[in-house]
């Protein structure tokens, strides 16, 4: 089973954050936060990830609670190119079964 | 760059024939695996490898074979078709079995229609 729980779906206005929210209440401390998305029926795209503390990179932010267990990803200007299923999943070390969830589909609004 | 290459981009199989689909990256990446993906539906974990000659189960192995004799390809196989294998195909790697800080590298994708 996926180790995280999102949304099923959210709605954002163009040009506003998109903040996109991933529970892992069971996360361990060599867990890595990933997340990536899928549009339309394309192959799934990388976003970022991290282990403990908050990232940004050109696409998107990444906000990691103190403990550890939830996850914001900040879409930080929403465009309609925006618009897929955001999937949030955590990758242990030694872990090799990457399980994926059901994701978040982000619909944006004109 | 090539990335991960799957092909065919499309296929159409008849109950109880056998085909192969194909997956090669260029990236000298360890860490292959195949997904799945029914209409509406998430990613499920059908085989995985952490390197040349080492193949393992995912969530939904039943009905496929795999196997990994070099780093560069990974090969699914369907040895008997069956309607309910009618899904969208995605193969991935990435480049440290190790590493928890490996981002996948997805392919675009195989359609496969079993009538």
């Amino acid at each position: 089973d996926a180790k995280t729980t999102q949304p099923t779906s959210m709605d954002c206005a163009e040009g506003r954050a998109a903040n996109l929210p991933c529970n892992h209440s069971t996360i361990s401390g060599n867990e890595y936060v990933y997340w990536y998305r899928q549009i339309h029926s394309q192959g799934p795209q990388y976003i970022i990830h991290g282990l403990k503390n908050n990232e940004t990179n050109e696409m998107a932010s990444l906000i990691i609670t103190e403990d550890r267990k939830s996850s914001t990803l900040i879409l930080p200007h929403a465009t309609l190119r925006d618009t897929a299923v955001y999937y949030c999943i955590v990758r242990v070390s030694r872990d090799d079964k990457i399980i994926f969830g059901k994701g978040t589909r982000l619909h944006i609004l004109p | 760059n090539a990335g991960v290459t799957q092909t065919p981009k499309f296929q159409v199989l008849k109950t109880g024939q056998s085909m192969t689909l194909q997956c090669a990256q260029d990236m000298n990446h360890e860490y292959m695996s195949w997904y799945r993906q029914d209409p509406g539906m998430g990613l499920r974990l059908i085989h995985y490898s952490v390197g040349a000659g080492i193949t393992d189960q995912g969530e939904v192995p039943n009905g496929y074979n795999v196997s990994r004799s070099t780093t560069e390809d990974f090969p699914l196989r369907l040895l008997s078709a069956a309607p309910s294998q009618t899904s969208v195909y995605f193969c991935a790697s990435s480049p440290d079995r190790t590493g928890g800080n490996s981002p996948l590298h997805f392919g675009n994708g195989t359609r496969l229609t079993v009538t």
